[in-house]
């Protein structure tokens, strides 16, 4: 079955370290995206790619990097200049920009020792 | 600015009907997005609303009016298990395509 695979479920960051949430999609779709979901607050972009070998900045991509050097790969690193890191994090794909709905995977929830 | 307004909470009793709402302001307007949440896991789709109107699908129905930036998910026939977050999104109009969600209204339903 196609889908899009979040690993791990759960992580725990400690002070000053970098950990990388890992995006997998086989449903051959171009573009994937990022959100962070807070409690009492909407899903916010992070950052997001339209294509292969491109991406760009959302709404609060400020302590976060990403890569895209496949199509079916998006990983988010979250680094120790994001100071809050603690969320739960949805990586989410679709056949196009335009298209008409989001795919998204089960989620990682991020915690800080 | 953008936002997007849903009421953060509702209650209401199985087999019962109820309609969450949603009011946004958004400086452009390329189709609104209902998804459903359950805990810890992932939004799934329910429905898509681009044109004024109300779009059926089975015991959920989504009514757009984009003259009032309102729209509203209206759920029939209550179950349990449509105890979940209900999100509403925006797709901004512009090059981007990108979603703007509004924080979610959490449903719960009793017996």
């Amino acid at each position: 079955d196609g889908g899009i695979t979040q690993s791990p479920k759960y992580l725990f960051r400690k002070e000053g370290q970098n950990v990388t949430l890992s995006c997998e999609q086989n449903l051959n779709h171009d573009a994937m995206y990022w959100y962070r979901q807070d409690p009492g607050q909407g899903l916010r972009l992070i950052y997001y790619s339209q294509i292969v070998n491109d991406f760009q900045k959302g709404d609060i991509a400020e302590g976060y990097s990403v890569s895209r050097e496949k199509k079916e790969s998006f990983p988010l690193t979250v680094t120790s200049a994001q100071k809050n890191p603690t969320a739960f994090y949805l990586c989410a794909s679709s056949i196009g920009q335009f298209s008409e709905k989001l795919f998204f995977g089960s989620g990682t929830q991020l915690s800080v020792l | 600015g953008q936002n997007i307004d849903q009421p953060t909470e509702m209650t209401a009793t199985e087999g019962a009907i109820v309609q969450i709402n949603c009011t946004y302001q958004t400086s452009g307007f390329n189709g609104l997005f209902w998804y459903q949440q359950h805990a810890g896991e992932a939004p799934t789709f329910l429905s898509y609303n681009v044109l004024d109107g109300l779009e059926e699908k089975g015991r959920f129905s989504s009514f757009l009016s984009r003259s009032k930036g309102y729209s509203y998910l209206l759920l029939k026939e209550l179950q349990m298990k449509d105890s979940a977050s209900y999100l509403c999104a925006v797709r901004d109009r512009g090059n981007t395509g990108k979603l703007i969600f509004g924080q979610g209204t959490t449903l719960q339903v009793k017996p």
